[in-house]
């Protein structure tokens, strides 16, 4: 099955500050890959995705890049702002539905 | 607003006792639903994905007999935690996808057992 790798788990960065996560992923055949914000206690929040026939992906200060050959992606917030502070996890999809997640990351903007 | 909603967003029970969580789907057909489950500080595990009209197909370590899932119409799925103990305790999140790759959560239930 598909297996995901996320890092760092831990990530600080000082407002304003860029800030990277990256993910790697084990089945080729995923074709989809969705970075959710997850507060505590509530529900994944989609904030940005990408498909495999695409390489990046920007909204506003978030971006995704993909690269397929190596099998990994990356999420990069830009100008970070302290409600930016939450959990971030990755995932990735193949054609039958079941998304397989990364272990999260603790995304901390200090003011 | 929310296409996806479970009740009850939170439940206690005593050890031994069983409870049921509902996962609606609330703006589409959803013949697929899935049910994960997240410990503290820990990531969402798929348990089984909930097809309606047939069994559902659980993931590799979940008990089948334990966490039984019944998907009768294509608004409602329900998970039942059968004799819940304390290592039960968890958040449970159903999700629906359907239309577009984009997977719909619901809020979550908040499962601790005494």
């Amino acid at each position: 099955g598909e297996n995901v790798e996320q890092h760092p788990s831990t990530l600080s960065v000082q407002e304003g500050d860029s800030a990277v996560i990256k993910c790697t992923y084990s089945d080729s055949a995923s074709n989809y890959f969705p970075w959710y914000k997850q507060e505590l206690g509530k529900r994944p929040q989609l904030i940005i995705d990408i498909r495999s026939n695409v390489g990046e992906k920007k909204d506003q200060r978030i971006a995704v890049t993909l690269n397929k050959t190596a099998k990994h992606f990356s999420l990069h917030i830009t100008e970070t702002q302290p409600e930016d502070s939450a959990v971030y996890f990755c995932a990735a999809r193949a054609n039958a539905g079941k998304s397989t997640f990364g272990d999260g990351t603790t995304l901390t903007v200090k003011p | 607003g929310a296409v996806v909603s479970q009740h009850p967003s939170w439940v206690i029970c005593k050890s031994g006792t069983s409870v049921k969580i509902e996962c609606r789907s609330l703006d589409f057909q959803a013949t697929t639903m899935f049910w994960y489950r997240q410990f503290p500080k820990q990531s969402l595990m798929l348990m089984a994905t909930s097809n309606e009209g047939s069994k559902a197909t659980y993931e590799q370590g979940v008990e089948k007999d334990k966490f039984l899932i019944n998907h009768a119409s294509l608004t409602l799925s329900t998970l039942t935690v059968t004799s819940a103990h304390p290592e039960d305790s968890s958040f449970y999140i159903c999700s629906r996808a359907g239309g577009t790759d984009t997977q719909y959560f619901g809020p979550g239930t908040r499962l601790t057992v005494l």
